[in-house]
């Protein structure tokens, strides 16, 4: 059973940065991050192709985040910068086996606060 | 700014069959792109609930179903349960946007 663990949420003034893992056991296929804003609902945030070769992002956190992944050690990352207010929220890390496909399954969160 | 709409909460007592809407676009949902379903608990990841319009993950009572037709799709919960309480998100791909996009979310409330 593939188990993604979240880690790296903190703390952070506006305009700061942020680095969020996620370790995967079974790490194949897309990998995603998807937000979820205190009280609101889920947006996804970026994908990125089993072998790293194809990137997506939601036009609101482009040339801001970046997402990566090091297959070699199961790991999943997103790298935030110029942080603002507007990416407070609980960022999950999912898996997803097809282009079309489901987000399955979900990790358990890293709560990112953009506050001064 | 989500583009998949949902009520925002939707109520029945237990036994009774409550169904919730995700109304699209021609650019999601009605461009055949299939729909998926999370059940979220307060506190907690969301979770699978509903894969391809109308598949059930091994584990998901058969009282879940779905469907979709046209620009919108549908869950439907037959045989309310207190457990079934929780918030349900819709989500498909959208071509416009060139993104996977999320409902706004409904409450499913037990009475």
């Amino acid at each position: 059973e593939v188990q993604l663990v979240e880690s790296g949420g903190g703390l952070v003034q506006p305009g700061g940065s942020l680095r969020l893992s996620c370790a995967a056991s079974g790490f194949t296929y897309w990998m995603n991050w998807v937000r979820q804003a205190p009280g609101k609902g889920l947006e996804w945030v970026a994908s990125i192709k089993h072998d790293g070769s194809e990137k997506y992002y939601v036009d609101s956190v482009k040339g801001r985040f970046t997402i990566s992944r090091d297959n070699a050690n199961n790991s999943l990352y997103l790298q935030m910068s110029s942080l603002r207010a507007e990416d407070t929220a609980v960022y999950y890390c999912a898996r997803r086996k097809e282009w079309f496909g489901e987000f399955d399954p979900w990790g358990q969160g890293t709560l990112v606060t953009v506050s001064s | 700014q989500s583009v998949l709409t949902q009520p925002p909460s939707v109520s029945g007592a237990p036994g009774q069959r409550v169904t919730i809407s995700c109304t699209g676009s021609s650019s999601n949902i009605g461009a055949r792109y299939d729909v998926h379903w999370y059940q979220q608990f307060p506190g907690t990841a969301p979770k699978l609930l509903m894969y391809a319009n109308s598949d059930r993950p091994s584990g998901v009572p058969d009282r879940f179903s779905g469907s979709q037709s046209g620009t919108s799709a549908s869950l439907a919960i037959s045989g309310l349960q207190a457990e079934d309480e929780a918030d349900y998100y819709c989500q498909s791909y959208d071509r416009s946007l060139s993104a996977y996009v999320f409902g706004t979310g409904t409450k499913v409330i037990v009475l």
